[in-house]
């Protein structure tokens, strides 16, 4: 079945360490992959986004994330952590459509 | 700030019971989705409005209906309520049509069912 996983329900890390949040998703094609942000009382907010070209790819806030073919994989990093990362954060995918389909989300708590 | 605002931000309503949620896009953006994301889980598409046309839907029920208007405003209308509508409701607006273009979220109308 086509689907986006991320394998981590909660992740707790540090003030200052590095963060890796894990995507995989399952479908017959290269989808078009996103990441998005989600803090309490607050909509989504696109952190970046993969279509073509370099597999690295540059968010806002620090973050990147890095598309494997080869892996079905397009995880998220961030160098350093702030207390403010602490939030939810979604990967999704779309392709030549119109809708997002969105993993279960990761919560991240960031821990003084 | 994305520019997208949603209203009620909280509702509480009893099975059976309609509802209709309100979303603002902004300015010039013709396309509005609105998706459903329950407690604990990703935002599920619901529909996609372009034009003021339903032109994509979900795996929802026709209860779950929508509107469009030419002041870039939408609307989420629920009939027949029942317990598992119970979520966060969102809108997403753009510019364009394609793929490719930045959907921008609002914070959400948060409904329960009682």
């Amino acid at each position: 079945a086509q689907s986006v996983t991320q394998p981590d329900i909660h992740i707790t890390v540090s003030e200052g360490a590095s963060l890796e949040l894990r995507c995989n998703y399952s479908y017959g094609a290269t989808p078009y992959l996103f990441w998005y942000v989600q803090s309490p009382g607050q909509g989504l907010q696109l952190l970046l986004k993969y279509f073509s070209g370099d597999t690295l790819v540059q968010g806002i806030k620090g973050f990147e994330a890095e598309f494997k073919r080869s892996q079905s994989s397009f995880n998220l990093r961030k160098p350093s952590v702030h207390w403010s990362d602490a939030a939810e954060y979604f990967c999704a995918v779309s392709f030549n459509d119109y809708k997002l389909s969105f993993g279960a989300g990761t919560t991240v708590t960031v821990r003084a | 700030e994305t520019g997208v605002t949603q209203s009620p931000t909280h509702l509480i309503k009893t099975r059976g019971q309609q509802v209709t949620l309100r979303c603002s896009s902004q300015s010039g953006h013709n396309t509005v989705s609105w998706y459903q994301q329950a407690l604990g889980q990703g935002p599920q598409f619901i529909f996609q409005y372009y034009r003021e046309e339903e032109n994509g839907r979900g795996n929802f029920p026709p209860r779950f209906s929508g509107l469009q208007f030419p002041n870039y405003s939408s609307e989420l209308n629920v009939n027949a309520l029942e317990l598992d509508d119970s979520a966060l409701y969102l809108c997403a607006s753009r510019a364009t049509h394609g793929t490719q273009e930045t959907q921008y979220f609002g914070p959400g109308t948060r409904l329960l069912v009682l």
